[in-house]
C-alpha cells in the first residue's frame, strides 16, 4: 500500500497568482497522477508524471499553466499558474502501485478569489 | 473523521453472473459519492456521482444506488470487459476526497 500526504488541504488565492502543491508518498512508486475535480464534474486527469522524464499532458492541460515537478520516486509538486476563478477546484495527487493498485491523497482544495 | 470501506475486497463472478458491490461510508455532511472504474496502468474512469438517498442511476450493465450510509453498484450480466477495480470515493463538507480501498472484479468467460 501506500500512503500520500498532499499540502495544503485547502487555500484561498488571488487571481494572477500561482500555487503549488506538493505530494508526497511514503514508498518509491514510478507513476504519479494528477487529477482536478472542479464543482459538480468528474475527476479529470490533468498529468501523468513518471520520474525521470517530462509530464505527459492530457488534452486541455499545458506545461505553462500546470508545471509539474518529478524530482525523486517519492515526491512530486503541481503549480497552478496565473490562476482565475476558473482553475478553482479539487486537485488530487495519485499513485499506482504494481500497475494494479491505485491510492490518493486527501486532495487540495483551492479557491480563486 | 470521514471513512469509505468497500466489499468485497475481490470478487469473482462467472460471466452472466450478476452481483452488487458495496461502498460503506461515514461522513460529515455529504456533498457527493462517486463510482471510478479503474483498468490496470489507467486511472480512474468516471461513472456515476450519487448526491443524496434514494437517487439511483444507470450505464449499460451498471447501477448505482445510494441510502444514507451506502452504496451499491449493481452489475447485471457481467461480461470479461467489465473486469476491473471499482472505486467509491465521497466527498464531504468537512473535509475533501476518501476513497475507498476498491473492488478488484474478475468476470471469467
Amino acid at each position: 500500500s501506500a500512503v500520500i500526504s498532499q499540502k495544503p488541504s485547502r487555500d484561498i488565492c488571488q487571481r494572477g497568482t500561482s500555487l503549488t502543491i506538493q505530494c508526497q508518498v511514503d514508498s518509491q512508486v514510478t507513476m504519479m497522477f494528477w487529477y482536478r475535480q472542479q464543482p459538480g464534474q468528474s475527476l479529470t486527469l490533468i498529468a501523468t508524471a513518471n520520474q525521470g522524464s517530462e509530464a505527459t499532458y492530457e488534452s486541455g492541460f499545458v506545461i505553462d499553466k500546470f508545471p509539474i515537478s518529478r524530482p525523486n520516486l517519492t515526491f512530486s509538486t503541481l503549480t497552478v499558474s496565473n490562476m482565475s476563478p476558473e482553475d478553482s477546484s479539487i486537485y488530487l495527487c495519485s499513485v499506482e502501485i504494481d500497475s494494479t493498485e491505485a491510492f490518493f491523497g486527501q486532495g487540495t482544495r483551492l479557491t480563486v478569489v | 473523521e470521514d471513512q469509505v470501506t468497500q466489499s468485497p475486497e475481490a470478487l469473482r463472478l462467472q460471466e452472466g453472473e450478476s452481483s452488487s458491490l458495496n461502498c460503506s461510508y461515514t461522513v460529515s455532511g455529504l456533498r457527493g459519492l462517486f463510482w471510478y472504474r479503474q483498468d490496470p496502468g489507467k486511472g480512474p474512469e468516471f461513472l456515476f456521482t450519487l448526491y443524496s438517498a434514494g437517487e439511483e442511476k444507470e450505464k449499460e450493465r451498471l447501477k448505482a444506488t445510494l441510502t444514507k450510509k451506502e452504496s451499491f453498484l449493481h452489475i447485471t450480466a457481467p461480461k470479461p470487459e467489465d473486469s476491473a477495480t471499482y472505486l467509491c470515493a465521497v466527498e464531504g463538507y468537512g473535509q475533501n476526497f476518501v476513497f475507498g480501498p476498491g473492488t478488484r472484479l474478475s468476470v471469467l468467460p
